[in-house]
This record gives C-alpha cells, structure tokens and sequence, in this order.
C-alpha cells in the first residue's frame, strides 16, 4: 500500500529564507508526483508535476525534485515571501494504473513572516 | 479558460439526509476526479471518471457514488449522510487519462453535516 509522508508537519521561517519541504512514499511505482498548493479553505492550486522519467522540474522560484529509488521528492522554495504561506501537499499520481488516483502526504504548514 | 468550478460552495444537511454535489471540469477535459479532505484523515480518493465511465474507485462505502455525463460534468452523491461525512469535498479534472497530465482542482464544496 502506498504512503507519502510529509516532514515537517509545519514550518514558520523569516522572510527571504531559503526552504525546503520533504515528501516521501513508499512505493516506488509512480507515474508521477504533483506539488500543490492550498490555501486556508480553498482548493488546491497544482505548483509542479514531474514524470516518473524526470528528476526535477522548475517554475519560478520553486524547483522540486525526484529521486524514485529512494521514494524521495524536495521542493525548494527561494527567497520566500509572506505570500508563500499556505499548506503544500505532495501527491504521487498513477498508483493502482489510474492516473486519476492521487494518494496525497498531510501536508506542510508554511508561515513566512515579514 | 474557465477553472474548475463546483457548486454549491456550502451545504449544510442532516444525519440521514442524501446530497448531490456537481462538478463541471474545464472545457475539453474528459476526466474528472473526485477526494474527500478531512482534519483526521487528509485527502482520500473517492472516484474516477472517463468519459461517462468509472475507472477507478477508493475505498469508501456504497453510499458514496457518482456519474459522468456526455459533456464531462460530474456528480457524486452521498446517501443516508453520516457525522463523519462532513468534509471539503474536492473534484479535479485532467485532459485524459494519460500520466502526463496535469490535475486541476475546483474550490470545493464544504458540507457539514448535523
């Protein structure tokens, strides 16, 4: 059965940190891995999705990561801004053969103070 | 091009009550995804549709169903509504069903059930 563990569960860091968040799973049989954002009440706004084939994408000042031998994924947030703060959710996608399965991690907290 | 929109954005029912929620993908997506979010358990999967057809299907019991339609609206349906049932209920739409794709999600729809 697949399980993806976010650490750590929430994180308050000084505007214009550097940060990472961790995911983990732990089946390695992933089509892909999708970053989420979602703020408090609302739904959820996809950040970045990598391929099982890829290591790691970009957009902006966000990169994630993907290492699938060792059922690990980062995302590397630069310069963080109070508008940063949200939950970020990790999600491995296509679990099962569905790619419309998404088994997500808890999420991590993140509060950037100005 | 127009998110994912879901309605209603609130619903308060009672135990024993049914409820209908609707999900209209963004236009030309065909599959439609729908999760359940909770404080205690996080984001599960409740269903997958594919052009009007079930794909895929979590582990939740019978009273949970749903349907696709021709133009790839989505509903599901909740029967003899329980405390525990009260979530955000999310859906999210992809173009197909191929891994490569990305899952959009509407706002939700927040039901508390009395």
């Amino acid at each position: 059965k697949q399980e993806v563990t976010q650490i750590p569960a929430a994180l308050s860091v000084p505007e214009g940190e550097n940060l990472v968040l961790n995911c983990s799973f732990t089946d390695s049989a992933i089509y892909n891995l999708q970053w989420f954002r979602q703020d408090p009440g609302k739904g959820l706004t996809s950040l970045l999705l990598i391929q099982s084939s890829q290591r790691e994408q970009t957009s902006g000042r966000l990169n994630a990561s993907l290492d699938k031998s060792s059922g690990r994924s980062t995302l590397y947030i630069a310069a963080s801004q109070p508008g940063d703060s949200a939950t970020y959710l990790c999600a491995v996608g296509g679990y099962g053969g569905s790619q419309g399965n998404l088994i997500f991690g808890k999420g991590t907290k993140l509060s950037v103070k100005p | 091009k127009a998110g994912v929109t879901q309605t209603p954005r609130y619903l308060i029912k009672t135990r024993g009550q049914q409820v209908t929620l609707s999900c209209s993908p963004i236009s030309g997506h065909r599959s439609v995804s729908w999760y359940q979010q909770t404080p205690g358990q996080g984001l599960q999967f409740l269903f997958e549709y594919f052009s009007e057809t079930q794909r895929n299907k979590g582990n939740f019991p019978g009273r949970f169903s749903g349907r696709q339609f021709s133009n790839s609206r989505s509903e599901m349906n909740v029967s003899t509504l329980e405390l525990g049932d009260s979530a955000l209920y999310l859906c999210a739409s992809s173009l197909n069903r191929e891994r490569t794709d990305t899952q959009y999600f509407g706002p939700g729809t927040r039901l508390t059930v009395l």
